[in-house]
């Protein structure tokens, strides 16, 4: 079973600029969450996706948004890059039919963004 | 004061040893709580996932919960340089959630 994939893997932008990350789940998750992680502040809950819909939300600013399309997949998009959003940007796929907790999130390795 | 706290490490310890790795959180609501671990350029993997107190263990693992005292721990049995990674410490209180609070991580190094 392939698990899951994030691409790119690296990218190096400039402030001012927009990012988009894409993430695919393992073949039948239908939950994709995305999360930001530095040294700084660890690993920070971003937003769900489950079904197409936006089903929970973390604390970062309207400039982090994202979506997913009918087959699952999900892309994160940062708008007018800041420096401190340089950090290694991951998703994690999840069955998340039963909404439990139980749900085991497979993480993907990450795609790391640095801001000039 | 951050939710969830761990001691970042470099955490150093021979072959065979056992590891004690822990979290504090400040958050009386968290009832699930999780052991990731994270080998350098991967993401996270699922090692223990446990509902409120207690102890769970599974091989050289043994996750241990303390509500009252807002403490949860993580042994590692026979410590294998393999399990040199950084430990992560997770938690919620949602069942029907995905906003898991991470803790910073613990780095540690088994050497052999």
């Amino acid at each position: 079973k392939a698990g899951v994939t994030q691409t790119p893997r690296y990218l190096i932008k400039t402030r001012g600029q927009q990012v988009t990350l894409s993430c695919s789940p393992i073949s039948g998750h239908r939950s994709v969450s995305w999360y930001q992680q530095t040294p700084g502040q660890g690993l920070q809950f971003l937003f769900e996706y489950f079904s197409e819909t936006q089903r929970n939300k973390g604390n970062f600013p309207g400039r982090f948004s994202g979506r997913q399309f009918s087959n699952s997949r999900s892309e994160m998009n940062v708008s007018t890059l800041e420096l401190g959003d340089s950090a290694l940007y991951l998703c994690a796929s999840s069955p998340g039919t039963s909404g439990s907790i139980a749900d085991t999130q497979y993480f993907g390795p990450g795609t790391r963004l640095t801001v000039l | 004061q951050k939710e969830v706290e761990q001691d970042p490490g470099p955490l150093s310890v021979p072959e065979g040893a056992i590891v004690s790795l822990n979290c504090t959180y400040s958050n009386s609501a968290f009832q699930y709580f999780m052991w990731y671990r994270q080998y350098s350029r991967k993401g996270p993997e699922l090692l223990m996932y446990t509902y409120s107190s207690g102890n769970k263990e599974d091989g050289r693992f043994t996750a241990q919960v303390d509500k009252s005292s807002k403490y949860i721990s993580l042994f590692i049995r026979d410590s294998q340089p393999s399990d040199s990674a950084t430990y992560l410490c997770a938690m919620t209180s949602d069942n029907y959630g995905q906003n898991f609070v991470f803790g910073p991580g613990t780095r540690l190094s088994v050497l052999p």
